[in-house]
């Protein structure tokens, strides 16, 4: 079993949908869990942070972890084309850990 | 001003050669790392170092070495290269340990082909 499981997609959703991403883990020791955006050959972008369970909101985009179920999710509203990207879910234990990832979603908005 | 940067961008090179890549950051951060990306844009860690301290070394080749000469930067040496490390190799940084500051910040990435 993988640690953080992603359905890679792609995803394509009409523009002005609300985007629903989705990872699961397994490591009980995760306490940082984090979003990137990835476009096609740059480096990741980190969109949200959050720390243990609960939900974090910036701008249009809603982060939500629930660590009793192990499973953390990422909402984008009002969709644009420009959000076309792969987004990775990324996760770790604190201090020097690296982070583990997701294998991203590819997402699609379709203008 | 760009927060992690890596040079070069693209490296294009022959089996069995030995070639570095190096990594700045100015973001103060005292926890730099390496990751690889492979064709499946999978994103996976190989080292960290912390106060020139190597922390992880994940099941990561021998022929693959990480150098800090100082906080700022992080470089990786790649001995003996094989078809395999062709992939897209990014550098990240954080102020590891805090708390709030566990996030990563990853530079633009060197894309790696070893014919």
């Amino acid at each position: 079993q993988k640690e953080v499981e992603q359905d890679p997609g792609p995803l394509s959703v009409p523009e002005g949908a609300i985007v629903s991403l989705n990872c699961t883990y397994s490591n009980s020791a995760f306490q940082y869990f984090m979003w990137y955006r990835q476009y096609s050959r740059k480096g990741p972008e980190l969109l949200m942070y959050t720390y243990s369970s609960g939900n974090k909101e910036d701008g249009r985009f809603t982060a939500q972890v629930d660590k009793s179920s192990k499973y953390i999710s990422l909402f984008i509203r009002d969709s644009q084309p420009s959000d076309s990207a792969t987004y990775l879910c990324a996760m770790s234990g604190g201090g020097a850990d690296g982070l583990t990832f997701g294998k991203g979603t590819h997402l699609i908005i379709q203008p | 001003d760009t927060a992690v940067s890596q040079t070069p961008k693209y490296l294009v090179t022959q089996m069995g050669n030995d070639k570095s890549i190096k990594c700045e950051q100015n973001l103060g951060h005292d926890t730099m790392y390496w990751y690889k990306q492979d064709s499946k844009k999978f994103l996976k860690i190989m080292f960290s170092y912390n106060n020139k301290e190597l922390i992880i070394n994940e099941t990561v080749p021998n022929r693959f070495s990480p150098k800090s000469p100082d906080k700022a930067h992080l470089n990786l040496h790649i001995n003996s290269l094989e078809l395999g490390d062709s992939a897209v190799y990014f550098c990240a940084s954080s102020q590891a340990g805090t708390g709030v500051g566990e996030t990563q910040y990853f530079g633009p990435g060197t894309r790696l082909l070893v014919l």
